[in-house]
């Protein structure tokens, strides 16, 4: 089945550095990856859509100069948090279409990143 | 505009007893409806998804889902729970052009022994 690889799986940061997140499609091509937040015991929110070779699509309310998303290829979508600072520290999570690309095939995800800003 | 509802945050029940988790959306298009399940730093697992057709679908780990149409619910059962069924489940509604999910809230299940 479709697997997307999410790395790193936790990552501990010093305020103000930048952090880069990677998202992989494994045995698929994804031409449109999905970056989620999740606070503890809450619901995920996306925070913007990746298009292969195109600017990523944000979500009202995200900043798109502090969350970088980069989708260079149909395997590889990056997330990087710029400056980060205590208040970013959150589970970052990717997904991607089905292998089809259809949205009937539902998402498959990531196993996330946990991101601790000290 | 498209919303999910999960009604239940939080659902204790005793191992294999059956279990419900309800979920109601909202939508003025047809819509694709999920249920996934989170375990505790990892990333969701689909369960089970309603396309179209029979409204009664059957997913992974003997959960199953039914679709209401006229209730706009699409509520996750499972006849004997397990200990290893302790998670967050999700359910979601995707707008069948766009493809973006909306997400509920979630619903902590607790199999207690």
């Amino acid at each position: 089945g479709a697997v997307v690889s999410q790395h790193p799986s936790w990552v501990i940061c010093k305020s103000g550095t930048s952090v880069k997140i990677e998202c992989r499609s494994l045995d698929f091509q994804a031409t449109t990856m999905f970056w989620y937040r999740q606070f503890p015991k809450q619901s995920l929110m996306l925070m913007a859509t990746s298009n292969e070779g195109s600017k990523a699509t944000y979500e009202q309310g995200v900043e798109k100069d502090k969350f970088l998303i980069n989708h260079a290829s149909l395997t590889l979508s990056t997330l990087t948090v710029t400056s980060a600072h205590p208040e970013d520290s959150s589970f970052y999570i990717c997904s991607a279409r089905g292998a089809t690309g259809r949205s009937s095939q539902g998402y498959t995800f990531g196993s996330g990143t946990r991101l601790t800003v000290v | 505009a498209q919303s999910v509802t999960q009604l239940d945050s939080q659902v204790p029940v005793f191992e294999e007893a059956p279990v419900e988790l309800r979920c109601n959306y909202s939508s003025s298009v047809s819509v694709y409806l999920f249920w996934y399940v989170q375990y505790p730093n990892q990333g969701l697992q689909l369960l089970l998804k309603y396309l179209s057709g029979s409204t009664l679908v059957k997913g992974i780990n003997g959960f199953e889902a039914e679709f209401n149409k006229s209730q706009t619910s699409f509520h996750l059962r499972k006849p004997s729970v397990h200990i290893s069924d302790t998670a967050e489940y999700f359910c979601a509604v995707s707008n069948t052009n766009a493809g973006k999910s909306t997400f509920g809230d979630g619903t902590t299940l607790t199999v207690k022994p």
